[in-house]
This record gives structure tokens, C-alpha cells and sequence, in this order.
């Protein structure tokens, strides 16, 4: 049973420039969450996502972030017009459910560095 | 300070020797979770307790929660340099009697075992 892929693992980009992550979340796991860790800190919410469905984007920048989960398919977050300030790992969770007691496995991120 | 801060920062010890790492945090909360990341890596999943549970062993790993006092200790016994990594609570807050496992990390501890 494969964990959460995340790709790329490494992605350069210019400012200005669009970046695209994608996680695959553990087979019968129908729930995401991104996260952001900036160097040398803990790791902040960002989004959480369901099937089709954006659940709680509370931790998102309101500008140039988007995340979708679609019904087939990774769940992609997006940044748009890139900044240095967005240079950071990012990771992805998946958990089987939900509520309450659900354990959160995480993928093994994916290093955007701005230029 | 905030939610799931971790004592000590760093901590530096011998092969063989106990490893205690504490986290505190300030909201009720259903769960909370250990997280182990070795650098550059993504996080592993250590051990999950729950808010009535008071301990938890998961091999050489024991896990305890004080609700009362709002804290949680990670002991690592009989170390080993392989345990070398950063380490992190999560918490998942409660809000309204049920929440959804959106986690919040502290800064981390980082534990260095010389061989």
C-alpha cells in the first residue's frame, strides 16, 4: 500500500512564475490537508479538501493560493505569481476520515524554491 | 506563545541515554499526535493519544497527556543515533465537540544522539 505522493519533490521557480504540487492521498483515504513549513519552524495549516469539496482554507493566503481535490485525480495546490516569501516546503496529509482520532499520514513534501 | 510548543529546542544527549521532550498547548483538544521529520524529510507518524487516554507505548516510544495541565511528554528510551531528527506535536483542537484533524504543530525539538 503506497503512502501520499507528493511530486515534484523539488520545484524551482522565477518570480512571477506559476507552481503546480500535486498529492496522490493513501488509497481508501478521502481526505487531504496542505501544509506549509517554512524553514526552521513547526508546520502551519493551509487547506483542508474532501472529494470535490474545499472543507477549510482558513490557513490559505486569500490571493494567488488555490487548492481543489478533484473527483478524479491529485489534489493540486497552486500559486499563482510566485514570490520568494513563498519559498518553503510544502507537505500533504491524507487521513481515512474526517473526525475525530484520525490519524494524519504525510507525504515527503515538495521544496518550492523562488528565484 | 501558542498552540503545541515544545521543551527543549534542542536537546543533545548520548547513545543509550533517556530522551524527554514536552509539549504544551492551550485549547481543549481530541487528540494529540508525535511527529518525527529527519532533516530535509517529511514527517513520520509516531503515536496518536487520545484526550481520556493518560499514556501510550508504542516500542521504545511512551507517550503521556496531563489534559489537567494541558501537556504531553515523549520519552525515547535506550536512544540511538538513528533517532537523531526533529520532533513535533500536533494537536487537533476541539471546537464544538467534534473537529475535522486540521493539526496544529509547535516549533519542534531537535534531538541529536551521539554515538
Amino acid at each position: 500500500n503506497a503512502g501520499v505522493m507528493q511530486n515534484p519533490r523539488h520545484l524551482v521557480r522565477r518570480r512571477g512564475q506559476e507552481a503546480r504540487l500535486r498529492c496522490s492521498p493513501m488509497k481508501g483515504h478521502s481526505h487531504v490537508y496542505w501544509y506549509r513549513q517554512l524553514p526552521e519552524e513547526g508546520l502551519k495549516f493551509m487547506v483542508y479538501l474532501q472529494k470535490e469539496n474545499i472543507i477549510d482554507e482558513s490557513g490559505m493566503p486569500k490571493e494567488r493560493f488555490s487548492a481543489e481535490f478533484p473527483k478524479e485525480g491529485p489534489s493540486i495546490l497552486r500559486i499563482q505569481q510566485v514570490v520568494r516569501g513563498d519559498s518553503a516546503a510544502y507537505f500533504c496529509a491524507s487521513s481515512r476520515g474526517g473526525g475525530n482520532y484520525n490519524e494524519q499520514f504525510f507525504g515527503p513534501g515538495t521544496r518550492l524554491t523562488v528565484l | 506563545s501558542q498552540q503545541g510548543e515544545e521543551d527543549p529546542q534542542a536537546l543533545s544527549i548520548q547513545e543509550g541515554e533517556n530522551a524527554t521532550m514536552n509539549c504544551s498547548y492551550k485549547t481543549s483538544i481530541n487528540n494529540l499526535q508525535w511527529y518525527r521529520q529527519n532533516s530535509g524529510r517529511g514527517l513520520v507518524h509516531l503515536i496518536l493519544i487520545r484526550s481520556n487516554e493518560r499514556e501510550k507505548h508504542s516500542g521504545r516510544l511512551r507517550v503521556t497527556l496531563d489534559t489537567s495541565k494541558k501537556s504531553s511528554s515523549l520519552l525515547i528510551t535506550a536512544s540511538r543515533a538513528a533517532d537523531t531528527a526533529s520532533y513535533f506535536c500536533a494537536t487537533d483542537v476541539r471546537a464544538g465537540g467534534t473537529s475535522y484533524g486540521k493539526l496544529t504543530f509547535g516549533q519542534g525539538t531537535i534531538l541529536t544522539v551521539h554515538p
